[in-house]
């Protein structure tokens, strides 16, 4: 079956570090672009990185310098490494496959708390 | 960046009615290169058009995409039980790529 799972979510505090992963089967992540898109409570979607097949990758202002997309070859997953954690996100995030520019495959997401 | 504004927030109809939300973009988009995604509470979007009309695989053909430049439409034909939820629209066409806040369909 073709899908994307994510795990790595929890409690962390303002300032601190996490990584969140995302296991894919089915396909290959290497082979394919693949972002994160986040969903803060109550809100809409906001994709917060990008890594392109060919390993290039690209973050809007709002993380940049402080997320980090990745990704294990021989695990077949994707990973966000998130620095400098602020309140502000607080947040699903959600792994995606990209197709041409549209997210064609999503997981169920990992749930994020930025809270002292 | 392209700016997404979505209308109405929110839409209040019955099963068997039809679902007209729009999707309009502060700068033309390139290419019709324009998704619409359907999410339930709880559950990850579902991509159900892309190139601004071209159904996704599986999607029934009661959603239908239109639109070009700045205006986009998403029209659902016979309200099922289960399409009440609510669609996002998102924009690939322009650098970086950006979401609509978001329409909710209810039941009425």
């Amino acid at each position: 079956e073709v899908q994307v799972v994510e795990s790595g979510g929890g409690l962390i505090e303002p300032g601190g570090s996490l990584r969140v992963s995302c296991a894919a089967s089915g396909f290959t992540v290497s082979s394919n672009s693949m972002s994160w898109v986040r969903q803060a409570p109550g809100k809409g979607l906001e994709w917060v990185s990008i890594i392109y097949s060919d390993g290039t990758t690209y973050s809007p202002d709002s993380v940049k310098g402080r997320f980090t997309i990745s990704r294990d070859n021989s695990r077949n997953t994707l990973y966000l490494q998130m620095n400098t954690l602020r309140a502000d996100d607080t947040a699903l995030y959600f792994c995606a496959r990209i197709i041409g520019g549209y997210f064609d495959l999503w997981g169920r997401g990992t749930p994020v708390t930025v809270s002292s | 960046e392209t700016v997404l504004t979505q209308s109405p927030a929110t839409l209040s109809l019955s099963p068997g009615d039809r679902a007209t939300l729009s999707c309009g973009a502060s700068q033309s988009v390139s290419g019709t290169y324009l998704a619409w995604y359907q999410q339930k509470p709880g559950l990850a979007p579902r991509l159900l058009i892309y190139d601004a009309s071209t159904r996704a695989t599986g999607i029934p053909d009661r959603f239908s995409g239109s639109g070009s430049g700045t205006d986009f439409t998403l029209t659902i034909n016979r309200l099922e039980p289960e399409d009440f939820a609510v669609y996002y629209c998102q924009q690939y066409g322009n650098s970086p790529w950006t979401f609509g806040q978001g329409s909710k369909v209810e039941i009425k």
